[in-house]
């Protein structure tokens, strides 16, 4: 299992630009999410999903879209980059649809950069 | 809204004694999970270890084990005899609706 993959692993974008995130996963998980960590703080929820079909806002919604089609694929989109999304944004997964109390597995994570 | 805090932005400790990582959280909940979790410089994040509240046992995994203190929302993590390989970034995190982080504690061990 390549567990959860995650592309690009960095990207430099303009203001105003638009961009989606991939995030994959091969382990047949329901709940999948976004996170995103900024210098000096732990990771902040972005959006979630508990299964295809579904998702929910998590803490800092503004700014970004998810849809969920299909279980393995979650892609998180900016649609008009701003220099305040610069962060490093981790996708997770974990087995039950809760969410909570399952390990979750992390991503490697993509370092974006909005100039 | 539930908020977890470390208190301890850094702490260094000398290889093979034990730390002490404080956390504690907020939260009107009455189940709920709570969890650490290790990054390391790869940025990689870890799970070190899980406890579920309704459990009044703290979970152990090796060196690594808990003081959970339900009613005083508090939940630290202990690393016995500490490894260089312990240096990283510890999160803790709080699961009711998604994970609840907090701002992390840098452990360095002194070798």
């Amino acid at each position: 299992n390549a567990g959860v993959t995650q592309t690009p692993k960095f990207q430099v974008l303009k203001t105003g630009q638009s961009m989606t995130l991939q995030c994959a996963q091969d382990m047949n998980h329901e709940y999948m999410s976004w996170y995103r960590q900024d210098p000096g703080m732990g990771l902040r929820l972005i959006h979630y999903s508990v299964g295809a079909g579904i998702t929910d806002q998590g803490e800092v919604p503004n700014g970004y879209n998810v849809s969920r089609s299909t279980t393995e694929d979650f892609p998180l989109r900016l649609l008009s980059a701003a220099p305040s999304q610069t962060s490093v944004y981790f996708c997770a997964s974990s087995r039950l649809n809760t969410g909570v109390d399952d390990e979750q597995y992390f991503g490697p994570g993509t370092r974006l950069t909005v100039t | 809204a539930q908020t977890v805090t470390q208190s301890q932005p850094e702490m260094s400790v000398q290889e093979a004694e034990t730390v002490t990582l404080s956390c504690t959280y907020d939260t009107s909940e009455s189940d709920y999970y709570l969890f650490w979790y290790k990054q390391p410089p790869s940025r990689q994040m870890i799970l070190v270890i899980r406890q579920e509240a309704y459990k009044q046992q703290n979970a152990t995994e090796n060196r690594f084990s808990v003081n959970f203190q339900k009613a005083a929302k508090s939940f630290s993590l202990k690393i016995s005899d500490s490894q260089l390989g312990d240096a990283a970034m510890y999160f803790c995190a709080y699961g009711a609706d998604g994970l609840t982080f907090g701002k992390g504690t840098h452990l360095i061990i002194q070798p």
